[in-house]
């Protein structure tokens, strides 16, 4: 079966800071990683994916994740917040060889960038 | 060009009666999913359509929801007779295809109350 964690309910940083928003993932073969991000009263928006390749992909608004199969994390980061960042952002995962169609998401992690 | 449509937006109704929700996906997107998200967590699949074929129903409570996606465009969510467990919101999403790494497009969402 295929699972996904978001270990931090809520990260706070400072504008202008760096930030990381943390994923793990189970699966039984190689993953498929999405990140997306929802804003209050609306549906969820899609920032960036890892199917295959270069295990840093970069997506909307200038974020980016990294893949790490050693870890089996796919964490989000920017380098530089901003407030217009604040919103709940899920992680989900998609197991190609035995739910091609399936995807799993974590309960969200709710990012506050503060001026 | 137009996202995932969705209506209506918000629900009230008593617990026991019936609700529906109507969904649009995007043109030429074949993939459509229906997901339930309570508060606090994220989205869980209730039921995925290839076309007009519904190829993954398995956590759809078949006693009281049923779908349908008759001509394998637009596509309605039914609950009869509606609980109180059943307040949430009503996502759904639509892709250009399940398999491969595409990736999902949401509409707003239907918040629903049961009183």
């Amino acid at each position: 079966a295929q699972s996904v964690a978001q270990p931090e309910d809520q990260v706070n940083v400072a504008e202008g800071n760096p930030l990381t928003v943390k994923c793990t993932y189970s699966v039984s073969g190689n993953p498929y990683l999405f990140w997306y991000v929802q804003y209050p009263n609306r549906g969820l928006q899609f920032l960036l994916k890892y199917i295959t390749g270069d295990n840093l992909v970069k997506g909307s608004y200038g974020f980016e994740a990294e893949f790490n199969k050693s870890q089996t994390s796919f964490h989000l980061k920017k380098p530089s917040a901003l407030v217009s960042d604040s919103a709940l952002y899920f992680c989900a995962v998609r197991d190609p060889d035995t739910n091609a169609g399936k995807s799993t998401f974590g309960d969200g992690t709710t990012l506050t960038v503060k001026p | 060009e137009a996202g995932v449509v969705q209506s209506p937006r918000y629900k009230i109704i008593e617990k026991k009666q019936p609700v529906a929700f109507w969904c649009n996906p995007i043109s030429g997107h074949n993939t459509l999913y229906w997901y339930r998200q309570n508060l606090g967590q994220g989205p869980e699949l209730l039921i995925r359509y290839e076309n007009e074929e519904a190829v993954d129903d398995s956590q759809l409570p078949k006693d009281r929801f049923s779908a349908e996606r008759l001509k394998g465009v637009d596509s309605t969510l039914k609950i009869q007779p509606a609980e109180l467990g059943d307040s949430a919101v009503y996502l759904c999403a639509s892709s250009l295809g399940a398999a491969g790494g595409n990736e999902q497009f949401f509409g707003p969402g239907t918040r629903l109350t049961v009183l």
